[in-house]
């Protein structure tokens, strides 16, 4: 079975920092990738999405993720956080021929922004 | 606000009870989806509906049952409960089968269950 690795558990940055977050997974097929986000006390809201085409994905708040083929990877970046960017961040696969469109999300990753 | 909608937002129950846990998708989405947040499994997949027929299953424990209605609403029942079934149960919606191409899922705000 597929498997989603985000290694950076917790991560404290300062405002305007930059930020990478790792993703890993472990299907070896097609694969469509998600980043969602959870605020404190909120539901999952969708970041960006990769199903397939230019590898460097854009989504919402100025956040984007590459997707590495070779690498099985599809990390998120921010070129300078914010406060309000606190929040946990997990990362989900879809396989390719996954016709039950099952997300499969890696264990999260707690960011915390110092003002 | 995703247009999904869950109720109750907040359940406390006793062990060996039954609770079900009520979902309504965005306006036209053919698919439901379940799934159960915990601090030791983290976020993981339940169960999906389509169009009222059960589509897919992943870690549903034999306790656990959902259907969806002709309403299109869904409901995920949870019985003989147990303190580890302590957790935020979350519903997601998409517009429906693609043709095997994934979908966005649009998530509610969850229930939050607390087995005293």
């Amino acid at each position: 079975a597929q498997s989603v690795s985000q290694h950076n558990h917790h991560v404290i940055l300062s405002e305007a920092a930059s930020l990478e977050l790792g993703c890993n997974y472990s299907y070896g097929g097609t694969v469509n990738l998600f980043w969602y986000v959870q605020y404190p006390g909120q539901h999952l809201q969708l970041l960006l999405k990769y199903f397939s085409g230019d590898p460097l994905v854009k989504g919402i708040k100025g956040f984007e993720a590459e997707f590495i083929k070779s690498k099985f990877s599809f990390n998120l970046r921010k070129p300078s956080v914010q406060w309000s960017d606190t929040a946990e961040y997990f990362c989900a696969v879809i396989p390719g021929n996954n016709a039950g469109n099952m997300l499969t999300f890696g264990g999260g990753t707690r960011l915390m922004v110092k003002p | 606000d995703s247009g999904v909608t869950q109720t109750p937002k907040h359940l406390i129950t006793a062990t060996g009870q039954r609770v079900t846990l009520r979902c309504s998708p965005r306006s036209g989405d053919l698919s439901v989806y379940w799934y159960q947040q915990s601090l030791d499994q983290g976020l993981q997949f339940l169960i999906q509906y389509y169009n009222g027929e059960e589509r897919a299953k992943g870690n549903i424990l034999e306790r656990f049952s959902a259907q969806q209605f002709p309403d299109l609403h869904s409901e995920l029942n949870l019985s003989s409960l147990e303190l580890g079934d302590s957790a935020l149960y979350f519903c997601a919606s998409s517009v429906g089968l693609a043709g095997g191409w994934a979908e966005t899922q649009y998530f509610g705000p969850g229930t939050r269950l607390l087995v005293l």
